[in-house]
């Protein structure tokens, strides 16, 4: 059974960078076709893809926030982290973790975590 | 990269069918069969509902149904239930350099 939990603070000032962590299990993250991403959801809007890394290392970033976003993983923690640098309040929003299938899917979400930012 | 484009809004009567579009480009719905489709009710996290276009995962009800013509992928619920009631995402891979674009989002209201 494959599960996924994001962790990480819940108030961040502005210009502050953010780190989550997502630790997942059953599965890992050195099989081959195997990723995982993060995407927000500020409240009320829509959901935004953020950042992916593969088995491989491979890493893909929103290009809108490219300069700010870094993604690594820790394969023998099974856990990947995800860095946002100067943080502002409209970058509120729930932050997920999800497993993504070779297929191009997330298949399996972690519950979220809110993040707020305010001074 | 884009967003999808999707209604913001769709609303049927319980028992009837309902279909939500979801329209991209040749660079990801229109060049490949990997459309996804999420459902999301408030407070909850999405969860899965079609695959590559049309494929169902384990437990999720066959009166979900994908599709796709040319640029534009579509979800259609038959029978629709009360608990068919939530905020639906499309998403699809792109041959951009990001690999991943969802939609806008749509809001399935049961009349």
């Amino acid at each position: 059974q494959i599960t996924l939990k994001e962790s990480g603070p819940t108030l961040v000032k502005p210009t502050q960078t953010l780190t989550l962590t997502c630790t997942f299990s059953g599965f890992s993250l050195s099989t081959s076709g195997v990723g995982v991403g993060w995407i927000r959801q500020p409240p009320g809007k829509a959901l935004e893809w953020l950042a992916l890394i593969y088995w491989d290392d491979d890493k893909r970033y929103s290009p809108s926030l490219k300069s700010r976003l870094t993604i690594t993983k820790d394969t023998s923690k099974n856990q990947v982290v995800l860095t946002m640098t100067n943080m502002d309040p409209v970058d509120t929003a729930t932050y997920y973790c999800a497993h993504r299938l070779p297929t191009d899917a997330f298949d399996i979400w972690g519950q979220g975590t809110m993040v707020t930012v305010s001074s | 990269q884009s967003a999808l484009t999707q209604p913001a809004s769709v609303s049927g009567s319980p028992g009837q069918s309902i279909t939500i579009s979801c329209t991209g480009t040749s660079s990801d719905v229109g060049g490949y069969n990997y459309v996804s489709w999420y459902q999301q009710h408030p407070g909850k996290a999405p969860k899965l509902m079609i695959y590559e276009v049309s494929n169902r995962p384990s437990g999720v009800p066959d009166r979900f149904s994908g599709s796709k013509s040319g640029n534009t992928a579509s979800l259609t619920i038959s029978g629709l239930q009360a608990e068919d009631e939530a905020d639906y995402y499309c998403s699809s891979y792109t041959s951009s350099s990001t690999l991943v674009v969802f939609g806008t989002g749509t809001k399935v209201t049961v009349l």
